[in-house]
């Protein structure tokens, strides 16, 4: 499979651990996002990688919150500290540099603090 | 925040007719697009259109662009149960920018 594929799938955590997600993106694909999708919306813009550089966050992204993609390929998002306000569907999205900024989706991360 | 809103927020047609959701938006843009999202599920990229283009097809799906109204639709020609899901317009301001979305139409389609 040639998509973007995120890890863990589910993720079950109490209030105040931490935790941390996987994204690989499509293997050509030279940027990478970060969105969070609470029910019934759609999803909000986190943060963006052009290869490793982190080039925009969102004023969601808490002092809380941290992405990195260290050698501009996977991406890792981690929220220290989590909030039960902090569940939500994690999703990840790549595009290529050549496109018109068609971002394709992985399954996403299903977030849920208790 | 949404950029803009998607109407109807919810729509139920039987199999085979059309369905027709509209999208609004905020803000001048550089392309919009069309997502469609099963339960639960990641979102499936469908077309993109350019803010220069004022209608695009692929397939059963038409998208119309009229950037002068803030406004794009989308059809679904002979709906199958299949195409049940909910689905997004998307807009960004350059190549390389983050999607803003909107709040998403509710499609059910029933034999």
């Amino acid at each position: 499979d040639t998509g973007v594929s995120q890890d863990p799938r589910h993720k079950i955590t109490k209030r105040g651990q931490n935790v941390t997600f996987r994204c690989d993106p499509i293997s050509e694909h030279n940027r990478l996002y970060w969105y969070r999708q609470t029910l019934g919306q759609g999803p909000e813009f986190l943060t963006y990688f052009q290869n490793e550089a982190q080039l925009e966050k969102s004023r969601l992204l808490s002092d809380r919150f941290s992405a990195e993609r260290p050698k501009g390929s996977f991406s890792t998002l981690e929220i220290q500290r989590t909030e039960q306000g902090d569940s939500a569907m994690y999703l990840c999205a790549s595009t290529a540099r050549s496109s018109y900024n068609e971002q394709f989706f992985g399954p996403g991360t299903r977030l849920t603090v208790l | 925040s949404q950029q803009g809103e998607e109407d109807p927020q919810a729509l139920s047609i039987q199999e085979g007719e059309n369905a027709t959701m509209n999208c609004s938006y905020k803000t001048s843009i550089n392309n919009l697009q069309w997502y469609r999202q099963n339960s639960g599920r990641g979102l499936v990229h469908l077309i993109l259109i350019r803010s220069n283009e004022r209608e695009k097809h692929s397939g059963r799906l038409r998208v119309t662009l009229d950037t002068s109204k803030k406004s794009s639709s989308l059809l679904i020609t002979a709906s199958r149960a299949a195409d049940t899901a909910s689905y997004f317009c998307a807009t960004d301001t350059g190549t390389a920018s983050k999607l803003t979305f909107g709040t998403g139409t509710r499609l059910q389609v029933t034999l």
